[in-house]
């Protein structure tokens, strides 16, 4: 079955500091590749995605990820935090043999300290 | 800006009771989706409906049922609600993806309704 493993549960980071946040997926077909992100009492919201071509994906914020198809990961990476990018963060997987199912991680909770 | 309206942000209910939870897009989608979020175990998919009346299992179904009577509305039902359903309940829509056009998959999210079942 489809699964996706999100291994952080918690980051702490201080503000400045390098981020790398894992997601790894169980599916060996063709994918879709999706984070999400959910600020403190606001709802979910895109992040970044990855649908084909260049495997490096930039999203909004300075968020970045890259598409490892031989290691299944879809690592998420910001060069220097900030203290608004305090919040949870999903990776989520589609497969192109499903039209329609999206199945996500546990998430991770990133704080950063100020 | 799509819009996903979820009708209660926040409900209590007893034991036994039945709860209906609604959802509404504004942006013509074909796919509504509900999931619960569990600290810990991230977003779980209840169900998902890719059409009108059309509905496809998620990974944990039991104890609920849905409908979509209309494109825009997809209701998630709990007949007989019991503690372990209290939770953050979400739902979700989505541009319609083949598995030969995906298309862009994106959900858009409502804000979510929380339901504690006493």
């Amino acid at each position: 079955a489809q699964s996706v493993s999100q291994h952080n549960h918690h980051v702490i980071l201080s503000e400045a500091a390098s981020l790398e946040l894992g997601c790894n997926y169980s599916y060996g077909g063709t994918v879709n590749l999706f984070w999400y992100v959910q600020y403190p009492g606001q709802h979910l919201q895109l992040l970044l995605k990855y649908f084909s071509g260049d495997p490096l994906v930039k999203g909004i914020k300075g968020f970045e990820a890259e598409f490892i198809k031989s290691k299944f990961s879809f690592n998420l990476r910001k060069p220097s935090v900030q203290w608004s990018d305090t919040a949870e963060y999903f990776c989520a997987v589609k497969s192109h043999s499903s039209a329609s199912k999206i199945i996500f991680g546990s998430g991770t909770r990133l704080s950063i300290r100020p | 800006d799509v819009k996903v309206t979820q009708s209660s942000r926040y409900l209590v209910k007893r034991t036994g009771e039945k709860v209906f939870l609604e959802c509404v897009q504004d942006m013509d989608h074909e796919n509504m989706f509900w999931y619960r979020q569990d600290p810990g175990l991230g977003l779980r998919l209840i169900y998902f409906s890719y059409d009108v009346k059309m509905k496809e299992k998620g990974d944990i179904p039991e104890g609920y049922s849905v409908s979509r009577e209309k494109k825009e509305r997809f209701s998630l039902i709990l007949e007989s609600a019991s503690t372990n359903q209290t939770s953050m309940y979400l739902c979700a829509s989505s541009l319609f993806a083949s598995g030969s056009s995906p298309g862009t998959g994106e959900l858009f999210f409502g804000e979510g309704s929380r339901l504690t079942v006493l």
